[in-house]
């Protein structure tokens, strides 16, 4: 089966500007996750979906960054403005949420560099 | 979700077992240990996990101690390939399928 796919991979901005991520779940899986990985570090969950509705966002910057998941699919992370330490990894992740079984399944993630 | 403690890194010749443990002192009895680990520049990827009891699939062996406050991943037959930071991670199954806490977890170095 595909796997999670995310766009773009690289992405350079400068700071004040906008960006957004594209995240395709596995198909079928109805929780979706987006996590920041700042480099030296371990992932940290911003935003988890479970279909098309919020779940945890506590601790999502809700001043800059906003996230939604139409139809219960696909999913975009939006920042804006940015900020120079926005730079990080942006993961997205994807779970069956199945009682017994809920494994998470990453994409490759896109680099955010903040100039 | 309770406190995990990882070494910071770790070496292996390849073709050896390697043993990565992890401290988890504070778990709760319907807590798991999950691991997962990353390669460089790709998402984490999902190994094993367990309750109480060792559990054993095509990646890896997971030993918990019987008072569950540590456990050990063992790769069975290192590779270059298994080169990564490998996260353990206390967590409870099924439970709403809640965001995981990352620690800095171990990076494990494989060499020739």
């Amino acid at each position: 089966e595909a796997g999670v796919a995310q766009s773009p991979r690289y992405k350079i901005i400068e700071k004040r500007q906008s960006v957004a991520f594209w995240c395709n779940p596995i198909s079928g899986h109805a929780t979706l996750y987006w996590y920041q990985q700042i480099l030296g570090q371990g992932p940290k969950l911003l935003i988890q979906f479970q279909n098309n509705g919020v779940v945890d966002d506590s601790q999502l910057p809700k001043d800059r960054f906003s996230a939604e998941r139409l139809k219960g699919v696909d999913s975009t992370l939006k920042i804006q403005p940015a900020k120079l330490e926005d730079s990080a990894v942006y993961l997205c992740a994807s779970s069956l949420f199945d009682r017994g079984t809920d494994t998470q399944y990453f994409g490759p993630g896109t680099r955010l560099t903040v100039l | 979700d309770a406190k995990t403690t990882q070494p910071p890194s770790m070496d292996c010749a390849e073709g050896r077992a390697a043993n990565l443990p992890c401290n988890h002192s504070t778990i709760s009895g319907n807590e798991y240990v999950y691991w997962y680990r990353q390669i460089h520049s790709q998402g984490p990827q999902y190994i094993i996990h367990g309750l109480k009891n060792n559990e054993t699939n095509e990646m890896a062996s997971l030993i918990i101690t019987e008072d569950r406050k540590s456990s050990t991943l063992i790769l069975p037959h290192a590779t270059l390939r298994d080169t990564a930071v490998y996260y353990c991670i206390v967590r409870i199954s099924g439970g709403g399928a809640d965001g995981l806490t990352f620690g800095k977890g171990t990076h494990l170095i494989i060499q020739p």
